[in-house]
């Protein structure tokens, strides 16, 4: 069964500190993999996907085919980051978020 | 956490004719569900914002007469594409955000529609 798997509902961070969300998946095939993100009293928005290799606001996402992971990071978190992130994988556009991780940047 | 449903998970019709798709949340009450469509090798587009007990907020861009929402109890809400055309043919995902303003959503698991 195809599966997304986001280990922490809540991380909480110090600005300045690196951050790693977590994104695990079971999946067959390759799917593409999406990280988006919704600030607070926002819509939801693509952070990045993993076939532009594009670098956002900082985070990065590196895919680990042998791992099945796809974390979420940054050098260095601002408060500006503090919200919901959502990890979805997209297996021929039959796409599953994970249950999504709540980043908390605190000064 | 939140489980939501969505039925069907798959439909294949005719041009021209109607679907509905229902999103359902199992066992929480939701005031608030969304709309999303996902084109292939595409990222998930916002189509409308579904408030029980009023009218939808539609994006720019998508037809309100095309994507009839209903959200007439606080488990389940409704989208149907009328008329639909191949174009039409895609991946619809509806997300649920408890009451309460937690900005957490809680996605379905997607409705596949092709459009003959």
């Amino acid at each position: 069964a195809q599966r997304v798997t986001q280990p922490e509902k809540l991380l909480s961070v110090f600005k300045g500190a690196p951050v790693e969300l977590k994104c695990n998946y079971s999946y067959s095939g390759s799917p593409e993999l999406f990280w988006y993100v919704q600030y607070s009293r926002q819509r939801l928005q693509l952070l990045l996907r993993h076939i532009s290799r594009e670098s956002i606001k900082g985070f990065t996402a590196d895919l680990n085919k042998g791992e099945t992971s796809f974390h979420l990071k940054k050098p260095f978190a601002q408060e500006e980051d503090s919200a919901m992130y959502y990890c979805a994988p997209d297996n021929n556009n039959d796409m599953r978020f994970g249950a999504g991780t709540r980043l908390t940047v605190k000064p | 956490g939140a489980v939501v449903s969505q039925h069907p998970s798959w439909v294949i019709c005719k041009s021209g004719t109607s679907v509905k798709i229902e999103c359902r949340s199992l066992d929480f009450q939701a005031t608030t569900m969304f709309w999303y469509r996902q084109f292939p090798k595409q990222s998930l587009m916002l189509m409308a914002t579904s408030n029980e007990g009023s009218k939808a907020t539609y994006e720019q861009g998508v037809e309100k007469d095309k994507f009839l929402i209903n959200h007439a109890s606080l488990t389940l809400s409704t989208l149907t594409v009328t008329s639909a055309h191949p174009e039409d043919s895609s991946f619809y995902i509806c997300s649920v955000e408890l009451a309460g303003g937690t900005d957490t959503q809680y996605f379905g698991p997607g409705t596949r529609l092709t459009v003959l």
